[in-house]
């Protein structure tokens, strides 16, 4: 079945380490976005990439980077810059940038300890 | 920007209820989504409805595009129905969310 697929689902990240949330798609979207939520709140975009070996930046990309290597992937790394990265992180695509037939990941559970 | 403000925030209901979930937004769109997060994080699309009505089996949303607000129904409610929904609004190569409504269906 084609989907998303984000890993690991629970992440714990110790003070000043970087930490990479992977989210790979099987669905041949050209497009691929990131989103934080916190508790209560709805989603922010952090990143978002339209094409392989271009990405831009969101609403709150400051302390998170990312690449689009492949049409496949879209790694997304929380650096030691982001001063409260605790969070739930969602990553999805859609078949072309800014169109509807958006599918979102089951989220990644980013915990600092 | 623009900003999209759902309502209720809370809603708490017995099976069997309907409800009208509320979405208003702020700039004209020619994309609005509906999404229902279940209570795992899983984000379901329901509905693509920049205009217009449509119906999904015990769920319908309307799209008053002019008026710059949409509806989701909720019929006949059951517990799985349980969740957060969310109203996301297409402005500059990104969606914008609202805050959602947290709806709680109790047996």
């Amino acid at each position: 079945d084609g989907g998303i697929t984000q890993s690991p689902k629970y992440l714990f990240r110790k003070e000043g380490q970087n930490v990479t949330l992977s989210c790979e798609q099987n669905l041949n979207h050209d497009a691929m976005y990131w989103y934080r939520q916190d508790p209560g709140q709805g989603l922010r975009l952090i990143y978002y990439s339209q094409i392989v070996n271009d990405f831009q930046k969101g609403d709150i990309a400051e302390g998170y980077s990312v690449s689009r290597e492949k049409k496949e992937s879209f790694p997304l790394t929380v650096t030691s810059a982001q001063k409260n990265p605790t969070a739930f992180y969602l990553c999805a695509s859609t078949p072309l940038p800014g169109g509807a037939g958006y599918t979102f990941g089951s989220g990644t559970r980013l915990t600092v300890v | 920007g623009i900003q999209v403000e759902q309502s209720p925030p809370d809603l708490i209901l017995q099976e069997g209820a309907n409800s009208t979930l509320r979405c208003n937004f702020s700039d004209s769109v020619n994309n609005l989504q509906w999404f229902h997060q279940n209570p795992w994080g899983q984000l379901i699309n329901l509905f693509y409805i920049p205009s217009g009505t449509k119906q999904n089996g015990r769920l319908s949303a309307t799209t008053v595009a002019t008026e710059r607000y949409s509806l989701l129904y909720i019929s006949s409610s059951q517990t799985t129905d349980s969740g957060v929904y969310f109203c996301a609004v297409q402005g500059a190569q990104k969606l914008v969310f609202g805050q959602g409504t947290r709806l709680t269906i109790n047996p």
